[in-house]
């Protein structure tokens, strides 16, 4: 089956500093990637849909600004949290999709931040 | 808009015996597909089971099965023999019928098998 990789898988920095998670569909291409945060007992909420080559699109509530994605390639999204905050602390994951035609969608293992 | 709704936030089995997950759904899309996933205390996200709307018969996945009913948009999980390896966060998600939007989960049901 399809895999999806995210590295790191857990990260602890400090307050005001950036930090980068990566994304990587490991084989296939993914035309559209999707990062959720996923709070303790809660389920998965969406925060952005990133499409290749082009802008991502944020959800109600979600600041650009702060959670910075980026999706260079057909297998390669990130998403960086900048100047980060302890409520900035959560489980972030991503999913990928082949495309259309397509309905399944892989998860990565997700990554951990926790900030200080 | 899609909404999903988990109305059980926990539930616990007997190891052997048999357990059912409720869902619900609303949409007013004709095509689509339901799923169910599996989230271990590894919180890697686990595919259960997949339904496509347009099929009638149930989907069934060794000891997983779901009772799919559309025109109630209803559909449950029913994990036969459970195994305490099937402790974990169960969600079920609904998609349009393109990969490229989002899935729209439930709350999830904490399921718990007990020996």
């Amino acid at each position: 089956g399809a895999v999806v990789s995210q590295h790191p898988s857990w990260v602890i920095c400090k307050s005001g500093t950036s930090v980068k998670i990566e994304c990587r569909s490991l084989d296939f291409q993914a035309t559209t990637m999707f990062w959720y945060r996923q709070f303790p007992k809660q389920s998965l909420m969406l925060m952005a849909t990133s499409n290749e080559g082009s802008k991502a699109t944020y959800e109600q509530g979600v600041e650009k600004d702060k959670f910075l994605i980026n999706h260079a390639s057909l297998t390669l999204s990130t998403l960086t949290v900048t100047s980060a905050h302890p409520e900035d602390s959560s489980f972030y994951i991503c999913s990928a999709s082949p495309g259309r035609g397509t309905d399944t969608q892989y998860f990565g293992p997700g990554t951990r931040l926790t900030v200080l | 808009a899609q909404t999903v709704t988990q109305s059980q936030p926990e539930m616990s089995v007997q190891e052997a015996e048999t357990v059912t997950l409720s869902c619900t759904y609303d949409t007013s899309e004709s095509n689509y597909y339901l799923f169910w996933y599996k989230q271990p205390p590894s919180r890697q996200m686990i595919l259960v089971i997949r339904q496509e709307a347009y099929k009638q018969q149930n989907a069934t996945e060794n000891r997983f099965s779901v009772n799919f009913q559309k025109a109630a948009k209803s559909f449950s999980l029913k994990i036969s023999d459970s195994q305490l390896g099937d402790t974990a966060m169960y969600f079920c998600a609904f998609i349009r019928n393109s990969g490229n939007t989002p899935l729209v989960f439930g709350k999830g049901t904490r399921l718990s098998v007990i020996a």
